[in-house]
């Protein structure tokens, strides 16, 4: 069973435009959430931590459904630096580790 | 901004041989991780370890595997003797106590076995 299931994509977007990836996970148990950022032959890097109320740091906004257990992530203005792949994560009550999502690939197209 | 660091970047080894990964956790975070990256996967965890102990483990973490913390910086990950399925990007990562603490992954290293 998978944990985090995201949409491979990739995701090929022009500048300026607006992209959302969306991620839903099996474990009721599930505890917090995040979505990393990965470069190529990179290491995961924290983009943002993931609320139930929803939150946003600059051009990027996330949200959480409990109830339907998805996660989502929207990237406004897109630039060319947003290319990379995107990692939903979660943390299940009990264990201290991270799940990851396959991720999502996006390229930014000038 | 302190960093978690591996060594070395990349490793080549003959199958049946034994590795050594090496990683300098952030100094003052008290969990320690290892995470495997096969390429085109997902990154999966292995094992933590907190108080000089593992605290917990994964299906793949088997015998092959051991983690130690020979002195108060390094945390090392020994595989006993390679496969070519353990050909993958390994990723060391810290954090602090708290549970909802952010968890910082070094730059990783690429164990290629032959």
């Amino acid at each position: 069973r998978k944990e985090v299931e995201q949409d491979p994509g990739p995701f090929n977007v022009p500048e300026g435009a607006t992209v959302a990836f969306n991620c839903t996970y099996s474990n009721s148990a599930s505890q917090s959430f995040f979505w990393y950022r990965q470069d190529c032959r990179k290491e995961p890097k924290l983009l943002m931590s993931v609320y139930s109320s929803g939150n946003e740091d600059g051009r990027f906004t996330a949200q959480l459904n409990r109830a339907s257990q998805y996660i989502s992530l929207l990237i406004r203005d897109s630039k060319l630096s947003d290319s990379a792949t995107y990692l939903c994560v979660v943390t299940i009550t009990g264990a201290n580790n991270l799940f990851f999502g396959t991720g999502t690939r996006l390229t930014v197209i000038p | 901004e302190p960093e978690v660091t591996q060594t070395p970047s990349h490793q080549v080894t003959q199958m049946g041989q034994e590795v050594i990964l090496r990683c300098v956790p952030i100094s003052n975070h008290l969990y320690f991780y290892w995470y495997r990256q096969i390429l085109g996967q997902k990154v999966e965890f292995l094992v933590s370890f907190y108080n000089n102990e593992i605290s917990e483990k994964s299906e793949i973490f088997d015998d092959q595997f051991s983690v130690e913390r020979p002195d108060g910086s390094n945390f090392t990950l020994k595989i006993r003797s390679t496969k070519l399925e353990d050909s993958a990007m390994y990723f060391c990562a810290s954090r602090t106590r708290q549970t909802t603490d952010t968890q910082y992954f070094g730059p990783g290293t690429r164990l290629t076995v032959l």
